[in-house]
């Protein structure tokens, strides 16, 4: 069965500061989710990245995919407490299952 | 937000009942996936639904159970609950022309 790996699964940061959480799948695929989840909530659709080299940006996060080493980050810049949230990858099989790594709860503090 | 609603939003129910939840799909959306969030945890694949059929199953007991009907609605059933059931139920839809699913907000399920 495919699996998915987040790491870190906990982030403190500071607003103004960058950095990246990883996802690590185990089984080739070339479909790749990120989703937010605030407390309590559903999940909101972030990127979607159907390609090696896929990179898509949407403010502050830029998401990108390297198939062949079965990678994909979620970058961050410049972080603002309004990012504060749980991000999920999410790993596509050609049946439209969705695989989801473990998440990453991200708190920005000022 | 997206076109998936689910109903009820929460829902208290005893151990050893029976409990059905409710999915719409989205408009022009023949797919239903069902996922299970237990706290703290990524969702789970419960099974899938195309075209009123069951379309794959993830590593779930046979008394969870569902239905597809002809609009693409769906519901999810489960049967003698157990306390571990207690969980984020959430629905998502999806076409076979777009490879994205559209969660709906999800039925809150404690069992006590």
């Amino acid at each position: 069965e495919l699996k998915v790996e987040q790491n870190p699964l906990f982030l403190s940061m500071q607003e103004g500061k960058n950095y990246t959480i990883y996802c690590n799948y185990s089984t080739t695929s070339d479909r790749l989710y990120w989703y937010r989840q605030d407390p309590g909530k559903s999940l909101e659709s972030l990127f979607v990245l159907l390609s090696n080299g896929a990179v898509k940006q949407e403010g502050r996060l830029m998401a990108s995919l390297d198939t062949k080493a079965r990678l994909s980050t979620l970058h961050i810049t410049a972080a603002v407490h309004d990012l504060s949230a749980t991000y999920f990858c999410a790993v596509g099989s050609t049946l439209g299952r969705l695989y989801f790594g473990r998440g990453t709860q991200l708190t920005v503090w000022p | 937000e997206t076109g998936v609603t689910q109903s009820p939003t929460h829902l208290i129910k005893t151990r050893g009942q029976q409990v059905t939840l409710r999915c719409s799909s989205q408009s022009g959306h023949n797919t239903v996936s069902w996922y299970q969030q237990a706290l703290g945890q990524g969702p789970q694949f419960i099974f899938q639904y195309y075209r009123e059929e069951e379309n794959g199953r993830g590593n779930f007991p046979p008394r969870f159970s569902g239905l597809q009907f002809p609009n693409y609605s769906s519901e999810l059933n489960v049967n003698a609950l157990e306390l571990d059931d207690s969980a984020l139920y959430l629905c998502a839809s999806s076409s076979g022309v777009v490879p994205e699913a559209f969660f709906g907000q999800g039925t809150r399920l404690t069992v006590v």
